[in-house]
């Protein structure tokens, strides 16, 4: 196994489009997490499931964004009608319950 | 919440010299990780250390949980050891989610 995977590895796109990302997690991980960081700053917590239901939402969050986990595998991340403040890298990470976390590369999200 | 600070915020060294990181947390934890972020954004696991002390070659950690702060040791320092060292923590209130320091921005110099 070589950690965990994100696609795309980079995005640009024009605002109001929605674009949406994928995360492949350690394959025996049962646990699934989204961050989002912006320049500067450390990563922020957006969700996570265990499996595939989604346990704790942030209020970073908004009714744009939407995460599924659908067989408790991969996960994906949609925003709908991006903004320029959505610029930011999201970054994945997978664990199993109660041990340390392992991110993917992240994916870097340019809204134009 | 629980708040992460993490000092010095930068920190510029010459090759071959040693440091040490700080991490203060406001609240009891249960997990505690040490990450080094590469130029590529990218975070890799340094230590895995809600208590206690390890050590990985040059670099070793302690975790002092009834003090609330954890620190980084990264001795004989290397170029490649520049970029961003963050501490990040899991509260006890029932949640799983990472909240993280600021970071600490390390440059080493030839």
């Amino acid at each position: 196994d070589t950690g965990v995977s994100q696609d795309p590895r980079h995005k640009i796109t024009k605002r109001g489009q929605n674009v949406t990302f994928r995360c492949d997690p350690i394959s025996e991980h049962n646990r699934l997490y989204w961050y989002r960081q912006t320049l500067g700053q450390g990563p922020e917590f957006l969700t996570y499931f265990q499996n595939e239901a989604q346990l704790e939402k942030s209020r970073l969050l908004s009714d744009r964004f939407s995460a599924e986990r659908p067989k408790g595998s991969f996960s994906t991340l949609e925003i709908q009608r991006t903004e320029q403040g959505d610029s930011a890298m999201y970054l994945c990470a997978s664990s199993l319950v109660g041990s340390e976390q392992f991110f993917g590369p992240g994916t870097r999200l340019t809204v134009l | 919440g629980i708040q992460v600070e993490q000092s010095p915020p930068d920190l510029i060294l010459q090759e071959g010299a040693n440091s040490t990181l700080r991490c203060n947390f406001s609240d009891s934890v249960n997990n505690l990780q040490w990450f080094h972020q590469n130029p590529w954004g990218q975070l890799i696991n340094l230590f895995y250390i809600p208590s206690g002390t390890k050590q990985n070659g040059r670099l070793s950690a302690t975790t002092v949980a009834t003090e609330r702060y954890s620190l980084l040791y990264i001795s004989s320092s290397q170029t490649t050891d520049s970029g961003v060292y963050f501490c990040a923590v899991v509260g006890t209130s029932g949640t799983y989610k990472y909240i993280f320091g600021t970071g600490t921005r390390l440059k080493v110099l030839a």
